[in-house]
C-alpha cells in the first residue's frame, strides 16, 4: 500500500465549476502537505502548502488537511480551462528531506 | 532564467546502453534532489545531496544507478546498461538547506528517458 493515495481521474468539469481534489495519507509523522500542479511534459510546480491541520487560501485555491483523518483536499474555485493539468498532493515529515507523492489526478476543464 | 535546468529533455537510447543526465540548481541551493516519474504516476525520490554529499538513497536506486555532485553546484545522474522499465521522467528539484521548516523544492522541466 502507498503512504499517500489518489484517485487517477481523470475529472472533467465545465469551466466554472468548483473542482474537488483529496488524497488520503498513512503515516502520521507527515507534517507539511502539499499541492503541486504539473503540465503535460513539465516538472511540478508548487500551489500551496499547509502545516498540519487546518485550512489555507490562495486567490482562487483552498487547501485543506484534516489530520485525524489523515484527509487532504484541494478546492479550485471558478475553474478555468488553463487549470486542465494534472493535481498532485504530497506531503514531508517535519525537518524531512524527500516528498512522498500520490499519484496525480488528472483534471481537465472544459470551455 | 533562475530555476532548475536539466539537461537533455529527452534521451532515447538502446536497452544496454549507459546514460547520464545533468542537472543545474538554483543558484545556492544547498540540496539537491533527483526524483523519477512513470507515466501516470507521482514522482518517487530516488536520492539527494547536501552540498556534495550524498545523504538518501532510495531502494529503487539499484546497483545501475549513480549519482554525483562533486562541486555541490551541478549533479548527474548515470544509469548504466539501461532497461526498458528506466524509461521515465527524471526529475531534479533544489531547497535551500531545511531547518525545522519547510523549505519549498523548486522542480527542474525533468529529462524523459525512453529505452527502446
Amino acid at each position: 500500500q502507498k503512504e499517500v493515495e489518489q484517485d487517477p481521474g481523470p475529472l472533467s468539469v465545465p469551466e466554472g465549476a468548483i473542482v474537488s481534489l483529496n488524497c488520503t495519507y498513512s503515516n502520521s509523522a507527515f507534517q507539511y502537505f502539499m499541492w503541486y500542479r504539473q503540465y503535460s511534459r513539465k516538472g511540478p510546480e508548487l500551489l500551496m502548502y499547509t502545516y498540519s491541520s487546518g485550512n489555507k487560501e490562495d486567490g482562487r485555491f483552498t487547501a485543506q488537511v484534516d489530520k485525524s483523518s489523515k484527509y487532504i483536499s484541494l478546492f479550485i474555485r471558478d475553474s478555468q480551462p488553463s487549470d486542465s493539468a494534472t493535481y498532485l498532493c504530497a506531503t514531508i515529515k517535519a525537518a524531512g528531506n524527500k516528498l512522498t507523492f500520490g499519484g496525480g489526478t488528472r483534471v481537465l476543464v472544459k470551455p | 532564467d533562475t530555476g532548475v535546468s536539466q539537461d537533455p529533455r529527452h534521451k532515447i537510447t538502446k536497452r544496454g546502453q549507459n546514460v547520464t543526465f545533468r542537472c543545474d540548481p538554483i543558484s545556492e541551493h544547498n540540496r539537491l534532489y533527483w526524483y523519477r516519474q512513470t507515466l501516470g504516476q507521482g514522482p518517487e525520490f530516488l536520492t539527494y545531496f547536501q552540498n556534495e554529499a550524498q545523504l538518501e538513497k532510495s531502494r529503487l536506486l539499484s546497483d545501475r544507478f549513480s549519482a554525483e555532485r562533486p562541486k555541490g553546484s551541478f549533479s548527474t545522474l548515470e544509469i548504466q546498461r539501461t532497461e526498458q522499465g528506466d524509461s521515465a521522467m527524471y526529475l531534479c528539484a533544489s531547497t535551500p538547506l531545511a531547518g525545522n521548516t519547510y523549505n519549498e523544492q523548486f522542480f527542474g522541466p525533468g529529462t524523459r528517458l525512453t529505452v527502446l
